[in-house]
């Protein structure tokens, strides 16, 4: 059984360029979430889906993020244009039923020089 | 709204040592609370869960009683090992429709042989 897939591992960018962070969730489960963690604020949630649509983008920093799931399976989380302040580690994590156990992937460890 | 405040890392400790990660919320309602824990180079995982005040949850010698009266959910481990380095997240689940996951900032924890 598959876990969450997240790619790439690691992305080295310099400012102003298009970062594409993709999660690929554990087949099946319908709910997905972006996550943010910094070592000065932790894990902040920064998006939801349901299926295709998105529950809850209020995490979002700016306009420069983006999330879509244009077919309720992976997901895409862009940053356009990149800044400094967006280094991270940026983690995908999905459910199947809303009060289910939540799973995590690995992480994107995103440096934006 | 909700939040998760959790004691600041690093915390050292020796092996053997009791340990003790202190986690408060805020919520309305009658939240579910988590603790997860992130070993070097992995995802995150749960650690144990409680869905209802006094509950407690346990593993792999860790717990933790939800405790509605103080809105805590303290982790405790009375004798920790070497491969309990980890960073330590505390969480709560709203009841509301949203059902989101909110999580501490983490606590990262060194133990010294």
């Amino acid at each position: 059984d598959a876990g969450i897939i997240q790619s790439p591992k690691h992305e080295v960018t310099e400012m102003g360029q298009t970062v594409t962070l993709r999660c690929e969730p554990i087949f099946g489960h319908n709910f997905l979430f972006w996550y943010r963690d910094t070592f000065v604020q932790g894990l902040e949630l920064l998006s939801y889906f349901r299926s295709r649509s998105i529950i809850d983008n209020a995490g979002m920093p700016t306009e420069r993020f983006s999330a879509e799931r244009p077919d309720g399976s992976f997901s895409t989380l862009k940053i356009q244009p990149a800044e400094q302040g967006d280094s991270a580690v940026y983690v995908c994590a999905s459910r199947s039923t809303p009060s289910g156990e939540l799973f995590f992937g690995e992480g994107s460890r995103l440096t934006v020089l | 709204g909700n939040s998760v405040t959790q004691m600041e890392g690093p915390v050292t400790l020796s092996e053997e040592a009791f340990l003790t990660i202190n986690c408060t919320y805020t919520a309305t309602g009658y939240p579910s609370l988590f603790w997860y824990v992130q070993y070097p180079g992995e995802g995150l995982q749960l650690l144990l869960k409680a869905t209802k005040a006094d509950d407690k949850g346990s593993n792999k010698g860790f717990e933790a009683t939800y405790r509605k009266e103080t809105t805590s959910f303290h982790l405790e481990k009375g004798s920790v090992q070497v491969s309990d380095s980890a960073v330590y997240f505390c969480a709560l689940r709203s009841m509301n429709r949203d059902d989101k996951i909110i999580f501490g900032k983490g606590t990262r924890l060194h133990i010294l042989p």
